[in-house]
């Protein structure tokens, strides 16, 4: 099955600095690789996806890339504030019939 | 529009015992996807239900079982519980569509095992 990895599991920025998130994923046939953010006591928050068929996807201070020849995906956010203090998990839908594999998340810290 | 709700959010619940989680997708999804969550093993995908049957399974044993009613809501079981069970159950629906494969989470239910 597929299994994806993620990097940092901690990673502290100063506030309006940016950050980068990576994750390697391991099933080539994996055609779909959403972002979560998850805040304390709550459930995980979409707030970006990409498609095997797209290298790179924006939306405001976010932005996700998809190599597919070297298997990895990395999250962009630029102009940290405090509110994106949180963890962020990235995620692989395998061609297989299973759901969505998870990376073990990135804590991030952001710095005043 | 309302997002995925779960009921209970909290449950406390003994050794050997069974317990039933609920969840209600996002008005108009018909998928239901469940996971646990634990601090060592992640986000694990347990089932993924889709017009009251089961599409797709993870990798856990048969004391966790599913089902997805009519109006697509759903609901998880344990039987059996055991200590490691102890985790954030996580529902999430998807909307509908050929290809579509976001899925947006509730809250979960926080389950501990005594």
């Amino acid at each position: 099955g597929e299994n994806v990895e993620q990097h940092p599991s901690t990673l502290s920025v100063q506030e309006g600095d940016s950050a980068v998130i990576k994750c390697t994923y391991s099933d080539s046939a994996s055609n779909y690789f959403p972002w979560y953010k998850q805040e304390l006591g709550k459930g995980p928050q979409l707030i970006i996806d990409i498609r095997s068929n797209v290298g790179e996807k924006k939306d405001q201070r976010i932005a996700v890339t998809l190599n597919k020849t070297a298997k990895h995906f990395s999250l962009h956010i630029t102009e940290t504030q405090p509110e994106d203090s949180a963890v962020y998990f990235c995620a692989a839908k395998g061609g297989g019939a299973d759901g969505l594999t998870f990376g073990k998340g990135t804590h991030l810290i952001i710095q005043p | 529009k309302a997002g995925v709700t779960q009921t209970p959010r909290y449950l406390i619940k003994t050794r050997g015992q069974q317990v039933t989680l609920s969840c209600s997708p996002i008005s108009g999804h018909r998928s239901v996807s469940w996971y646990q969550q634990t601090p060592g093993q992640g986000l694990q995908f347990l089932f993924e239900y889709f017009s009251e049957t089961q599409r797709n399974k993870g990798n856990f044993p048969g004391r966790f079982s599913g089902r997805q009613f009519s109006n697509s809501r759903s609901e998880m079981n344990v039987s059996t519980l055991e200590l490691g069970d102890s985790a954030l159950y996580l529902c999430a629906s998807s909307p509908p569509g050929q290809g579509t494969h976001e899925q947006y989470f509730g809250p979960g239910t926080r389950l501990t095992v005594t």
